[in-house]
């Protein structure tokens, strides 16, 4: 079992649709993270946030929209998404920025 | 730029040691890891080792760093049907927050 919860599980969703995924731990940790994962890829790093702060994005599109409301969640906001973007959604969190991330079962989003 | 490397498949017999190898190109790495992600599943960290470490031993585990080669490697002892799943090399490099991660290694079991 992973101490980072993510929900829901699995999405569907169509291209005009507005939804979120939830990430949650409570490691007391104070970074935390969201990767994406295509299959039989490795994860890529979308966006970090410290201290509940957005640190880094990586060149994301405006339809993902993070939001850190505390230092326990982290929210992924889905708006007008294509369907290349149908992959595993990852959250991460760590101590400090420089310390070993763990990660949560992920939510398998699916764009219609 | 910053770089791991692993080979994409391994098969062993159940009950063998498997090892998988990995090499980076980032020195200033502070940690080196080993992810694994079974099926449908999220990455679990598996062992990590610092970089002035040259060894770690956990359980059936065992981490070998050669930091002169910028070799990683993975031992697995007696390996059973659980361990088949991707494992995924990964450093720290040159950046705090940012994991790179290698292609993965898909380990299977013979019986």
């Amino acid at each position: 079992d992973t101490e980072v919860t993510q929900t829901p599980k699995h999405l569907v969703m169509g291209m005009t649709n507005k939804k979120s995924l939830k990430c949650e731990q409570h490691m007391g940790h104070r970074a935390m993270y969201w990767y994406k994962q295509k299959a039989k890829k490795p994860p890529e790093l979308m966006f970090v946030y410290s201290y509940e702060k957005l640190s880094i994005n990586e060149s994301v599109p405006s339809r993902f929209s993070p939001e850190c409301p505390n230092s326990s969640l982290l929210n992924l906001h889905l708006h007008a998404l294509q369907p290349e973007d149908s992959a595993l959604y990852l959250c991460a969190s760590s101590a400090g920025l420089s310390q070993p991330q763990h990660f949560g079962d992920g939510t398998r989003l699916s764009i219609l | 730029g910053e770089d791991v490397e692993q080979s994409l498949f391994l098969s062993v017999r159940e009950g063998d040691s498997s090892v998988i190898n990995c090499t980076y190109t980032d020195s200033s790495s502070t940690y080196l890891y080993w992810y694994k992600q079974e099926p449908g599943a999220g990455l679990q960290l598996l062992t990590y080792i610092f970089s002035n470490m040259d060894m770690k031993q956990d359980q059936r585990l065992t981490v070998l760093l050669n930091k002169k080669d910028k070799h990683l490697s993975l031992r697995i002892a007696d390996t059973q049907t659980g361990d088949s799943a991707i494992y995924f090399c990964a450093e720290n490099g040159s950046s705090a927050s940012k994991i790179i991660f290698g292609s993965g290694t898909r380990l299977s079991i013979r019986p």
